[in-house]
């Protein structure tokens, strides 16, 4: 079963750094997502991505986030400056249409020095 | 935005126990999942569930679409089904959110 696949499973960065986080979707999918989840805490919602663009945003996203699709197979995550509190788990997902099941990787641990 | 609340937050279960966890949410959904969410902190999709009901194994779940809320029946449990379980919903918006989850911990 085709998975989505997420690099690296842990990155450790020291604060002011940037960081990208990297997913690779399932190829069929057309709707990409990423989460964020602090350590203890839910899941919260940080941008949809559709068409090449984002669909929707949360309030956590920030002008320090951005995301991209550069190759029309990677989905990646930029924090611009890392702060202490950007310490947390952070899931991709994907799926083929906005209300259909949504498929997540296995998300990168950041933690922020 | 939609309101998710999930209960009870905590739940200790013998081993063979059967439990029942909720999920209550405020507006009406296009999407509904339940995960699981290991030791590991992998997110398990268990059940894509808008309504109705469906069985996989010892797990079931249904939705009442029109009352707001979904309940994830876990029986005969085993060690090995402890861990976060969350209910996450998407409404008119892209976006997903998810409850608190609910703690289980299921002891031999």
């Amino acid at each position: 079963e085709p998975e989505v696949t997420q690099t690296p499973s842990h990155q450790v960065t020291q604060m002011g750094q940037e960081v990208i986080l990297r997913c690779v979707p399932i190829s069929n999918h057309l709707y990409f997502y990423w989460y964020r989840q602090i350590l203890g805490q839910k899941v919260e919602f940080l941008v949809s991505f559709y068409n090449n663009e984002i669909s929707e945003k949360s309030e956590i996203f920030d002008d320090q986030f951005s995301v991209e699709r550069p190759d029309g197979s990677n989905f990646t995550l930029k924090i611009r400056s890392t702060k202490l509190e950007d310490s947390a788990m952070y899931f991709c997902a994907g799926g083929q249409v906005s209300n259909q099941p949504q498929h997540f990787g296995d998300g990168t641990r950041l933690s922020i020095l | 935005g939609i309101q998710v609340e999930q209960s009870p937050p905590d739940l200790i279960l013998q081993e063979g126990a059967n439990s029942t966890l909720r999920c209550n949410f405020s507006d009406s959904v296009n999407n509904l999942q339940w995960f699981h969410q290991n030791p590991w902190g992998q997110l398990i999709n268990l059940f894509y569930i808008p309504s109705g009901t469906k069985q996989n194994g010892r797990l079931s779940a249904t939705t009442v679409a029109t009352e707001r809320y979904s309940l994830l029946y876990i029986s005969s449990s085993q060690t090995t089904d402890s861990g976060v379980y969350f209910c996450a919903v998407v409404s008119n918006n892209n976006d997903m959110r998810f409850g608190a989850g609910t703690r289980l911990t299921v002891k031999p």
